[in-house]
């Protein structure tokens, strides 16, 4: 049963244009949800988070979007560089539980 | 500060080896978590430790094992090898694995064969 879903495997985006990156979950217990950056042979990145508490978290370039009532959350990368093409990974995770859950990932490829 | 190290960063075994892979958590964390990440199944929890106890276990066959060793550094084993077994096997550590963030090592490339 996969409780984290990214529906979209790949995006490719003009560079200097928004790249919107899409997350689906279905367990309601989740409280905390983050978004990784990972390249060829190299582990995943940490990039932002949100807590269910907020619908809103933002970081430079990137913002996240939590939609509790429709368990939708997004990724903006505002304006997308070409250093961004990268698998992108949605990850969840329940209150006082150490496990995170991962989406399938989405590769973003910026083109110049 | 150093980041999380895997070692080896790759390994080729044979169907029916054990292997046994390792990481060494970003010095100060204590929480030491591993994933498995395959083309088809994404990156799946395997188990947590802290404080050298296991304390959250994923839904994999026993032949998958882990341990921590009281500088929290941990080792995870795989007995029996099977061809599925070939993964991306990723370790994150954070202080108290109830943190904001968990940070990856590059982890550990095994093929079976």
């Amino acid at each position: 049963d996969q409780q984290v879903k990214q529906n979209s495997p790949s995006l490719s985006v003009q560079e200097g244009r928004i790249s919107i990156l899409n997350c689906d979950y279905t367990n309601s217990m989740f409280d905390y949800f983050l978004w990784y950056k990972k390249y060829p042979a190299e582990g995943p990145t940490f990039l932002i988070s949100i807590s269910s508490i907020k619908d809103k978290n933002e970081d430079g370039r990137f913002t996240v979007f939590l939609n509790k009532s429709a368990k939708h959350l997004s990724l903006h990368i505002v304006p997308s560089q070409p250093g961004d093409s990268a698998v992108y990974f949605c990850a969840a995770r329940r209150q006082g539980a150490q496990k995170l859950v991962f989406g399938q990932g989405t590769r973003l490829t910026i083109n110049p | 500060k150093a980041g999380v190290t895997q070692t080896p960063r790759y390994l080729i075994k044979t169907r029916g080896q054990q292997v046994t892979l390792s990481c060494s958590p970003i010095s100060g964390h204590r929480s030491v978590s591993w994933y498995q990440q395959t083309p088809g199944q994404g990156l799946q929890f395997l188990f947590e430790y802290f404080s050298e106890t296991q304390r959250n276990k994923g839904n994999f066959p026993g032949r998958f094992s882990g341990r921590q060793f009281s500088n929290s550094r941990s080792e995870m084993n795989v007995s029996t090898l099977e061809l599925g077994d070939s993964a991306l096997y990723l370790c994150a550590s954070s202080e108290t694995g109830y943190d904001t963030e968990a940070f990856f090592g590059q982890g550990t490339r095994l093929t079976v064969v």
